[in-house]
């Protein structure tokens, strides 16, 4: 089965840039989206496609996607970005949605 | 606006079966897929599967084949999932997902315990 490793944690300083990956074999040639999750909260889609941003979603949060890693970036990062972010594919082979294992980002 | 308002919260003894409903508004319900994804307290989110809501036809991930059914009622807009042969493993929030995709709206998710 298809798998998505993502790091258990990531740092970064108020202000700064977040950088949260994603990997899985070749998922370069996979549409990559990224969700946001709260505590007690439903997820939220942040990016759709490796680099969408839905309406609503502040242009700090950006994605990229290559070769074996996908990457969500957040820019200048805000107390209100704290959260856990899970990377999602659909798996052709297993006919399927594959979530990462998520991510929980603090920001100091 | 687009909402999916899901059933209350369940409690239930291991070997029973649960049915969580999903009542879709906003939109026309048979024009997006939608997807049921849980999560266990403290732990990642696992997808489990998708109805077309025009057609019927569903798609299970493997590991819930044979122990989960979705099923809905387009007269109603509303899309069920319901979980057989329950243990206590199978305690979680599930949350309904409509899927354009990617899944861009959620339910507000229902909490299920398995308990003797």
């Amino acid at each position: 089965s298809y798998e998505l490793t993502q790091p258990l944690s990531v740092s970064v300083a108020l202000g700064q840039t977040a950088r949260i990956t994603c990997g899985g074999n070749n998922i370069g040639s996979k549409n990559v989206h990224w969700y946001q999750q709260k505590p007690g909260q439903a997820p939220v889609l942040v990016i759709y496609r490796d680099s969408n941003r839905p309406s609503g979603i502040p242009e700090r949060f950006s994605g990229s996607n290559s070769g074996n890693t996908a990457t969500l970036t957040i820019s200048r990062a805000q107390a209100g970005d704290e959260a856990d972010y899970y990377c999602q594919v659909w798996d052709s082979s297993t006919v399927g949605y594959v979530f990462g294992t998520g991510t929980k980002v603090t920001v100091l | 606006q687009v909402q999916l308002v899901q059933s209350g919260a369940e409690v239930k003894k291991p070997g029973a079966s649960v049915k969580v409903s999903c009542k879709a508004s906003g939109y026309t319900f048979t024009s997006y897929d939608i997807n049921w994804v849980r999560q266990a307290t403290g732990q990642g989110l696992e997808w489990m599967g998708w109805m077309n809501p025009n057609s019927g036809n569903t798609g299970y991930a493997q590991k819930f084949q044979g122990r989960v059914t979705m099923t809905r009622n387009t007269s109603i807009s509303t899309a069920y999932m319901e979980l057989s042969s329950l243990r206590s493993e199978d305690t979680a929030v599930y949350y309904c997902a409509r899927s354009s995709p990617p899944f861009d709206y959620w339910g507000q998710g229902t909490l299920v315990t398995v308990s003797s």
